[in-house]
């Protein structure tokens, strides 16, 4: 079946702009995570959704992030005024049930470059 | 988080041998351990993973070791393939709190 996909696979953004970022979870996966993956450096949790509840967004580095997922299945990752810290790759996983502690599917990632 | 840069600490292995990655975790609070497989231009892959009421778990050619005395965590690849090169990260959570990954390392298979 289809994995985690997410688009675009690339963006170069001048700074300033604003960005989205969309991923689509596997077919029925209620749980859908953001990260952040800062090059040669782990990922790091940005936030989480159970279905279309953010219930954690403790890792948005400020609130020029922001995320949605409205119907609880894609979601989509914002960036508003980007700035060059924000160049990273920027990675979707989503898990089946609801909760932090099963097995997470990762999409490819969104690599985005600030100039 | 700590900074990592931009050099992953390497292990290099000869084809066919055995390769142990080893991870120290930060939190004594935790009780899921993960490890995961990234290739260049992908996501991670799960590997394996380890609840605290266990020690030691195996899967498909890897095993998995955990010292919850001395927060240690190891990832064992048995007869090493050139498929297995690859950055490999370990994490952990707490009870019902996110995953937080580790540093890295980069598997580097010898012919």
């Amino acid at each position: 079946g289809a994995g985690v996909s997410q688009s675009p696979r690339y963006k170069v953004a001048k700074r300033g702009q604003d960005v989205a970022l969309r991923c689509d979870p596997i077919s029925g996966h209620v749980s859908l995570f953001w990260y952040q993956q800062a090059l040669g450096q782990g990922p790091e949790f940005l936030t989480y959704f159970q279905n279309e509840a953010q219930l954690d967004k403790s890792g948005l580095p400020s609130d020029r992030f922001f995320a949605e997922r409205p119907e609880g299945s894609v979601s989509t990752l914002k960036i508003q005024r980007t700035q060059q810290e924000d160049s990273a790759v920027y990675l979707c996983a989503s898990s089946d049930r609801g909760r932090y502690q099963e097995t997470q599917y990762f999409g490819p990632g969104t690599r985005l470059l600030v100039l | 988080g700590e900074s990592v840069g931009l050099h992953l600490p390497t292990l290099s292995v000869q084809e066919g041998d055995n390769s142990i990655i080893n991870c120290a975790y930060s939190n004594s609070a935790s009780d899921y351990f993960i490890w995961y497989k990234q290739e260049s231009g992908k996501g991670p892959q799960f590997i394996i993973d380890i609840r605290s009421n266990m020690d030691k778990r195996q899967g498909q050619r890897v095993t998995v070791l955990l010292n919850k005395t001395v927060k240690h965590l190891s990832l064992q690849i048995a007869a090493t393939q050139p498929g297995d090169s690859a950055v490999y990260f370990c994490a952990e959570s707490k009870p019902d709190d996110k995953i937080i990954f580790g540093k890295g390392t980069r598997l580097h298979i010898l012919p």
